[in-house]
Order: structure tokens, then sequence, then C-alpha cells
């Protein structure tokens, strides 16, 4: 069963530290991976996606890894603004849009 | 704007109704989507349109008709609505982009069944 899992569920910062959020994929077969960040209220906007043959992808403060082998990717946040309260969502694809795997998403809250 | 619009933004209404949710795009994309976010922030996809053609359709029930009059439209009707159905709804539309298809969604429509 193709399965995405987040870790953590929740998250609080001060402004300016990093964190780093983690994904476990399951997909089966596995085409991309991409993190979505959603605002409250708003319908998700992506932020970055990476093939398996893509270790390291930047985005401006947003840095997003994969490890096709272990099957696990994580996006760090460099210098956290309050605007990066949101929640992170990872989502596995086989290729096609009928195959997304959503995480549950990792509410992330950056406080002064 | 170009954007992913969705009306109504909020709706409340009673177990039994029949209610409709619209949805536009103006970014001249072919496909459209509908999504379920329910409680446990999961996304879900519900259906999927090609140039006013159905593609996809996930397991839902069918109280649950989509229409699209054109590929700038997806609307979701949905009959003798259920507590279960109370969920954010989101539109989205894509277009490949490289190698890559990338969806676009709207803010969402927070529907309460009570």
């Amino acid at each position: 069963k193709n399965q995405v899992e987040q870790s953590p569920q929740s998250l609080i910062i001060l402004e300016g530290k990093n964190c780093t959020l983690q994904c476990n994929y399951t997909v089966s077969p596995f085409s991309n991976l991409r993190w979505y960040k959603q605002d409250t209220g708003r319908g998700p906007v992506s932020l970055t996606i990476m093939t398996f043959s893509e270790n390291t992808k930047s985005n401006g403060r947003y840095t997003a890894t994969l490890d096709a082998d272990t099957k696990q990717s994580s996006l760090h946040i460099t210098a956290s603004q309050l605007s990066d309260s949101a929640s992170y969502i990872c989502v596995a694809n086989t290729g096609t849009a009928s195959k997304l795997t959503f995480g549950t998403g990792t509410r992330l809250q950056v406080t002064l | 704007d170009t954007a992913v619009s969705q009306t109504p933004k909020y709706l409340v209404t009673q177990m039994g109704n029949d209610k409709s949710i619209k949805c536009e795009q103006n970014l001249g994309h072919d496909t459209m989507y509908w999504y379920k976010q329910d409680s446990k922030k999961f996304l879900k996809i519900m259906f999927s349109y090609n140039n006013k053609e159905l593609i996809i359709n996930e397991t839902v029930p069918n109280r649950f008709s989509p229409k699209s009059p054109d590929k700038a439209h997806l609307n979701l009707h949905i009959n003798s609505l259920e507590l279960g159905d109370s969920a954010v709804y989101f539109c989205a539309s894509s277009q490949v982009e490289g190698i890559f298809e990338t969806q676009y969604f709207g803010p969402g429509t927070r529907l309460l069944v009570l």
C-alpha cells in the first residue's frame, strides 16, 4: 500500500532558527516527490519537486533532500520567518496524477 | 488575477440537502481536479477531468457528481449530504512543466454538514 508518513506532526520554533521536516514514503513505482506549503485557509503551493536521481534541491531558504534508497526526504528551512508558519505536505508520485500519495503534513509555527 | 478560484468559500448545510461547489481556472490548463481534505488534513483525489472529459474517478460515492461545462470550469454537485462529507474541498488545475506535472490549488471550500 502506498503510504507517506511525515514527522514531526507539529513543530514550534523561534524566528530565525532552522528546522528540518521529515518524510518517509512507501510508493511503488516511484517517480518523484514534491513538497507543498499550505498556509492556513489556503490551498497547497508547490515548493520543490525531486526525482529519484536528485539528492538535493534548494528554493531560497528551503532545501529538500531525497534518499531514494532509504525512501526518505527532508525539508530544511533556514533562518525561519513568521511567514513560514504553515503546514508542509510531502507528496510521493508514481507518475500519474491519480497516484499522488499525500502525507498528512507537518504543522510549523514560527514565533517571536 | 490568474488563479484557481472556488465558490463558495464556506458552506454550512443540513444533512440530506443537495449543494454545489464551483471552480474556475484562468491559467489555460487542460486538466482539473477535485480533492477532499479531511479533519486530519489528509488530501485525497476525488476526480480529474482533462478537456472536459472524466479521466479519474477515485472510489467516490455516486452522490458526488462532477460537471465540466468547459475546460476552465469543473463544478462539484453533492446530493443527499451526509455528516461525513464535512471537509475542505480543493479544486486544482495542472500543466506539464518540463517533465513534471504541476498542480495549482484553489483556496478551498469549507463544507460543514449539520
